[in-house]
């Protein structure tokens, strides 16, 4: 079946420290993975997206690439602020079973000045 | 006014209420979804919309009752809630499920429910 896994949190840095949160998927198809953004008191924000192996996607100075030998879309950014304590979400969503969207539980961050 | 939209962004209620959530959306999408988040729980899929026609019920009581009256509206309708209903609910909203290309689900801010 189809499942994702997310490493767990929290995590708190130091501002312009480097970020890595981990995720690795399984599918039993051709999925396109995702990563989302929750900020306080709001719903989920699409913070970037791969939709085949190799693809990188990239946002606000974040970045994940689509491994598919390791089946993995671990997200990375080299600096990160205050104002990107959150809590992020990896996701896949497989054509195979209809489009439907499979979230990790979160990992929240923090960043202190 | 853009995007996804829910309306109460907070409500308390008894476990005897009947209560109803309602979702509206902005961009023009064939497909709607509600969620539910708990804390440590990852995202739980409620149930799909598609072009207003039902796609998915994942084992969801009968205490909670969608409704898609047309593409841009979606409403949960609750009744006789139990304590561990509580929880955000979200909306999300998509192209539509008959292209067969993957698609980026918008969320919209969702409703935080107390049951007491």
């Amino acid at each position: 079946g189809n499942s994702v896994t997310q490493m767990e949190g929290p995590v708190t840095l130091s501002e312009e420290a480097f970020l890595t949160i981990n995720c690795t998927y399984t599918a039993t198809g051709y999925p396109s993975l995702f990563w989302y953004v929750q900020y306080p008191g709001e719903g989920l924000q699409l913070l970037l997206k791969a939709t085949k192996a190799d693809d990188k996607g990239s946002n606000k100075g974040f970045e994940a690439t689509y491994r598919k030998e390791t089946t993995s879309f671990h997200l990375e950014k080299g600096s990160v602020q205050v104002s990107d304590s959150a809590v992020y979400f990896c996701a896949l969503s497989d054509r195979n079973t209809g489009n439907q969207f499979y979230f990790g539980t979160g990992t929240s961050l923090t960043v202190i000045p | 006014e853009t995007g996804v939209t829910q309306t109460p962004r907070h409500l308390v209620m008894g476990m005897t209420n009947k209560k109803s959530l309602k979702c509206e959306q902005h961009l023009g999408h064939n497909a709607m979804y509600w969620y539910k988040q708990s804390a440590k729980k990852p995202l739980e899929l409620m149930f799909v919309y598609n072009f207003k026609e039902q796609t998915e019920n994942n084992s969801v009581p009968s205490r909670f009752s969608p409704e898609c009256p047309n593409s841009s509206h979606l409403f949960l309708h609750l009744h006789t809630l139990q304590p561990e209903d509580s929880a955000l609910y979200l909306c999300a909203s998509s192209q539509g499920l008959a292209g067969g290309a993957q698609e980026t689900q918008y969320f919209g801010p969702g409703t935080r429910l107390l049951v007491l």
